[in-house]
């Protein structure tokens, strides 16, 4: 039961375009979202997140959208760069009772390339 | 770098046999979480220590175990290994309870299980 979906593995933009990388979610307990990058031999490095009371984050070239009546959220990247290129993670969090903690559920990630 | 690190980076043993893996948090980060990364299965978390005390339990098996050092340094043990639980390991450090903003990850600990 994944709970959290990156339906598109890969993903080839031109530099100096838009990307657009999707993410759903299927669990109404996600109220924080994440998105983390990640290049080969290292650890994943957060980029940007949202929280539920909002349906935008924007942070440099980095945006990310929420729409909560549709479970989606997606990362846009404006203009790309080739440094861009990496696996893109969606990760989500929900509150646990008793004001305790919960780790991150994340999606299995989407590569995206950036052609010159 | 993240500033937190994980050591050993490799490491191949045998099926049966236990290992440790051990993780140093940030300077000041109390939370250390770890996670495994298979092929197939993407990033799963495992457990969360907060202050040395365990706060959040994930997909871990019975054959693993963790603990929170007084110094704050993390240890994940796996034991009885198994072909399968050839992966990546990752431990995460953050200075809050909840791992909702920015958490930073190690660069990984992969294990062979042959």
């Amino acid at each position: 039961d994944q709970q959290v979906k990156q339906n598109s593995p890969s993903l080839s933009v031109q530099e100096g375009r838009i990307s657009i990388l999707n993410c759903d979610y299927t669990n109404s307990m996600f109220d924080y979202f994440l998105w983390y990058k990640k290049y080969p031999a290292e650890g994943p490095t957060f980029l940007i997140s949202i929280s539920s009371i909002k349906d935008k984050n924007e942070d440099g070239r980095f945006t990310v959208f929420l729409n909560k009546s549709a479970k989606h959220l997606s990362l846009h990247i404006v203009p790309s760069q080739p440094g861009d290129s990496a696996v893109y993670f969606c990760a989500a969090s929900a509150s646990v009772s008793g004001g305790g903690a919960d780790g991150l559920t994340f999606g299995k990630g989407t590569h995206l390339i950036i052609q010159p | 770098d993240s500033g937190v690190t994980q050591t050993p980076k490799h490491l191949i043993t045998a099926t049966g046999q236990r290992v440790t893996l051990r993780c140093s948090p940030r300077s000041g980060d109390l939370s250390v979480y770890w996670y495994q990364q298979s092929l197939d299965q993407g990033l799963q978390f495992l457990i969360q220590y907060y202050n040395g005390e365990e706060r959040a339990k994930g997909n871990i098996l019975e054959r693993f175990s963790a603990q929170q050092f007084p110094d704050l340094h993390s240890e994940l043990n796996l034991s009885s290994l198994e072909l399968g639980d050839s992966a990546l390991y990752f431990c995460a450090s953050s200075p809050r309870v909840r791992q909702n903003t920015e958490a930073f990850f190690g660069q990984g600990t992969r294990l062979t299980v042959v």
